[in-house]
């Protein structure tokens, strides 16, 4: 299964900006990148998603290392709205039609 | 209304007893899956159905089963419940077009089993 690898936990403050890393060394050239949240007692949803270049939303932005073997979800203003576990996903290396979640990482706000 | 919706909410049950769980979604996606999210293990994949009558094994399909007669609904089964198998489960769906997904979850149903 293709891997990710975030740090378990970040700590950020209110109105400033979070980086919140993912390695994904294993990706292989076709595998999208897609961040996704889960707030407190409820189903995760999604953030955001990318290939190679990188991308923005209303939600966030997602800086992808040009290898590709890293990124980043990029919160430019963190609230208190945003404390979450945030989750790196990649399509399961095999092809397989799922997207393989990691334990993620809590964000404090 | 939520555009996937599971029930019941919560569910305490005993060792042995089967039970249901039920999902039901009105995004129109003809993706729909089943995980199951263990504190320290994040979410792992039970079972999904890219169509109605369409079912596939995920990572840890041994003790459930499924069945999707229609494409709003996909339902998760535990015939002989356990108490390992007391976790938060998720069910969701996916409006996928080639590698790029976006899936969409219900609030999920914990879980008990005693």
């Amino acid at each position: 299964d293709a891997k990710t690898t975030q740090p378990n936990s970040m700590e950020s403050n209110e109105e400033e900006p979070v980086h919140l890393p993912c390695n994904h060394s294993t990706i292989s050239g076709t595998d999208y990148i897609h961040w996704y949240r889960q707030l407190p007692s409820q189903g995760p949803e999604y953030v955001i998603h990318g290939l190679t270049s990188n991308v923005n939303n209303r939600m966030a932005s997602l800086a992808i290392a040009e290898d590709r073997k890293s990124s980043t979800l990029i919160l430019h203003r963190a609230t208190l709205r945003d404390a979450a576990v945030y989750y790196c996903i990649l399509r399961d290396e095999g092809g397989s039609e799922k997207l393989v979640f990691g334990k993620g990482t809590k964000l404090t706000v | 209304d939520a555009d996937v919706t599971q029930t019941p909410r919560n569910r305490i049950t005993k060792t042995g007893k089967r039970i249901m769980l039920e999902c039901s979604q009105t995004k129109g996606h003809d993706r729909m899956y089943w995980y199951r999210q263990d504190p320290g293990l994040g979410l792992r994949l039970i079972y999904y159905s890219f169509d109605v009558k369409d079912i596939n094994k995920g990572e840890i399909s041994d003790g459930y089963s499924v069945s999707r007669q229609a494409q709003a609904k996909f339902s998760l089964s535990l015939e002989s419940a356990i108490p390992n198998q007391t976790a938060l489960y998720f069910c969701a769906t996916s409006d996928r077009v080639g590698t790029n997904e976006k899936l969409f979850f219900g609030s999920g149903t914990q879980l008990s089993v005693l």
